[in-house]
C-alpha cells in the first residue's frame, strides 16, 4: 500500500497570506488527523476527521481550519499567516479512530515558512 | 497544555548498551500509549504500543513498560544500535493522540 502523502513538502508565505495544505491517507484509512511540529514542542494536535466529520480539535485559533473528503483525503488551511506560523505539519491517517486504540501513521510532512 | 510530558531532551548511549527512554503523562483518560521514531526529513514511524491493560509490551530489541500509578511509561531498547539514532515521541490516546516534546537519541559506534 502507498503511505500517507502530503503535497507540497515545502511551502513559502508571507504574512496574511492564507495557506492550504493537502493529505491523502493510506488507502482503506477513514481517520485523518494533523499535527504541527515546532522545535522544543513536539507535536501539537490541530484536528482529527472521520468519515468527513471533524471528531476532535486542538487549542489552535480559528484561523486553522480542515475538512475531510468522501474519499478520505484532508485538506487543512490556514487563514491571515503569522510568522509563528512557520513550522512542519504532519498528517497522519489510521484505519479507525485513534480513540479506539488505533495507531497513527504518518506523512513526511510539509514544511511552511512564513516571511 | 502538556499532557504528555518528555523531560530529557537528549540522550546519549554506547553501542551495545540499554537505552531508557522516559516519559509521564497528567491526563487519567488516556488509556493507549505508543511510541514513535522520526528521522530527519521524514514523518514519525509508529515503533510500539502498549494497552493500558498491560504493564509491559516487548517487540524484539524494544519494550515499553507502563507505570499507571505513576502515569509513567519508558521505552528501553536493548541492545542500542548506531541505527537507532532519532528522535523518539511518546503519545497518549483517548478521544486523540497528544505526544510529548520528543527525546533525541544518540548511540555512539
Amino acid at each position: 500500500k502507498a503511505g500517507v502523502t502530503q503535497t507540497p513538502r515545502y511551502l513559502i508565505k508571507t504574512r496574511g497570506q492564507q495557506v492550504t495544505l493537502s493529505c491523502s491517507p493510506i488507502s482503506g484509512h477513514r481517520s485523518v488527523s494533523w499535527y504541527q511540529q515546532t522545535p522544543g514542542q513536539g507535536l501539537q494536535f490541530l484536528f482529527e476527521y472521520f468519515s468527513e466529520t471533524q471528531r476532535n480539535k486542538g487549542n489552535f485559533p480559528g484561523r486553522f481550519s480542515g475538512r475531510q473528503f468522501s474519499n478520505s483525503r484532508s485538506e487543512m488551511n490556514v487563514s491571515t499567516l503569522e510568522l509563528g506560523d512557520s513550522a512542519l505539519y504532519l498528517c497522519a491517517s489510521s484505519e479507525d479512530s485513534p480513540r479506539n486504540n488505533s495507531p497513527l501513521h504518518f506523512g513526511n510532512g510539509t514544511r511552511l515558512t512564513v516571511t | 497544555d502538556q499532557q504528555v510530558k518528555q523531560n530529557s531532551p537528549s540522550l546519549s548511549v554506547q553501542e551495545g548498551r540499554i537505552s531508557i527512554l522516559n516519559c509521564d503523562y497528567t491526563n487519567s483518560m488516556f488509556d493507549y500509549f505508543l511510541w514513535y521514531k522520526k528521522y530527519p526529513a521524514e514523518g514519525p514511524t509508529f515503533l510500539i504500543s502498549i494497552s493500558s491493560i498491560k504493564d509491559k509490551n516487548e517487540d524484539g530489541r524494544f519494550t515499553v513498560f507502563l507505570n499507571k500509578s505513576a502515569k509513567h511509561l519508558s521505552l528501553h531498547i536493548v541492545p542500542s544500535q548506531p541505527g537507532d539514532s532519532a528522535v523518539y515521541f511518546c503519545a497518549a490516546s483517548a478521544d486523540d493522540m497528544r505526544f510529548g516534546a520528543g527525546t533525541r537519541l544518540t548511540v555512539k559506534p
